[in-house]
């Protein structure tokens, strides 16, 4: 398998702009997880999905953010309006329950935001 | 409410010496536990777990973690440290509902 797949791997864009991340897990994968990483708060996990269907988005900063996995082989994580404090790398994980509680880690997405 | 605590922001070590990272942890019922790598520009690896068994895990590179359930701590050894396992290491617990609480990170850097 060729892993978690992450798109694009770097994204500049403006103030304002809409920025759109996707993730493609691990076939077979049930659970499906987005994280943010930046110096200043390090990992945090912005919300996860089970079976397609979001567990628990208490970590999304905001309503600009909002994620989607409209199928068990996709999810984007939207981000409308942008702000340079959302300049950070964003990581895409899944795994799957039985199979030993991994997490598989995507390479992940820099964003930055000017 | 679970957490999971890295004391120390660095650790630093000399190529051949052992090394440590430690990690405690705050759980309600048994803990599943686990060590991640990240390399520069990279994602997290999986490196080793502890869900139930023998107290001392053996995971990959040579590494290994003990369990200990008095202390609450799973901390992450290696016997005989290399340059090329300068990165960061992150601690994890699998709380309740699978959700994942990493903690803040351990810059190791091995000095040749």
């Amino acid at each position: 398998d060729a892993g978690v797949i992450q798109s694009p791997r770097h994204e500049v864009t403006e103030m304002g702009q809409e920025v759109t991340l996707r993730c493609k897990p691990i076939s077979g994968h049930d659970y499906l997880f987005w994280y943010r990483q930046t110096m200043m708060r390090g990992l945090e996990l912005l919300i996860y999905f089970n079976n397609n269907v979001p567990i628990d988005d208490s970590g999304m900063p905001e309503d600009r953010f909002s994620a989607k996995m409209p199928n068990a082989s996709f999810s984007t994580l939207k981000i409308q309006p942008s702000e340079p404090r959302d300049s950070a790398v964003y990581f895409c994980a899944s795994s799957l329950r039985g199979g030993g509680n991994i997490q598989y880690f995507g390479a992940g997405t820099r964003l930055s935001v000017l | 409410a679970q957490s999971v605590a890295q004391p120390e922001d660095q650790v630093n070590v000399a190529e051949g010496n052992p090394l440590t990272v430690k990690c405690t942890y705050s759980v309600s019922g048994n803990p599943y536990l686990f060590w991640y790598v990240q390399y520069p520009n990279r994602g997290l690896q999986f490196l080793l777990k502890y869900i139930t068994g023998d107290n001392l895990v053996k995971g990959s590179y040579g590494f290994e973690a003990e369990f200990n359930k008095s202390q609450t701590s799973f901390h992450l050894k290696k016997p005989s440290a290399l340059v090329s396992d300068s990165a960061l290491y992150f601690c994890a617990v699998r709380g309740s509902n699978y959700k994942y609480i990493f903690g803040t990170g351990t810059r190791l850097k091995v000095l040749a």
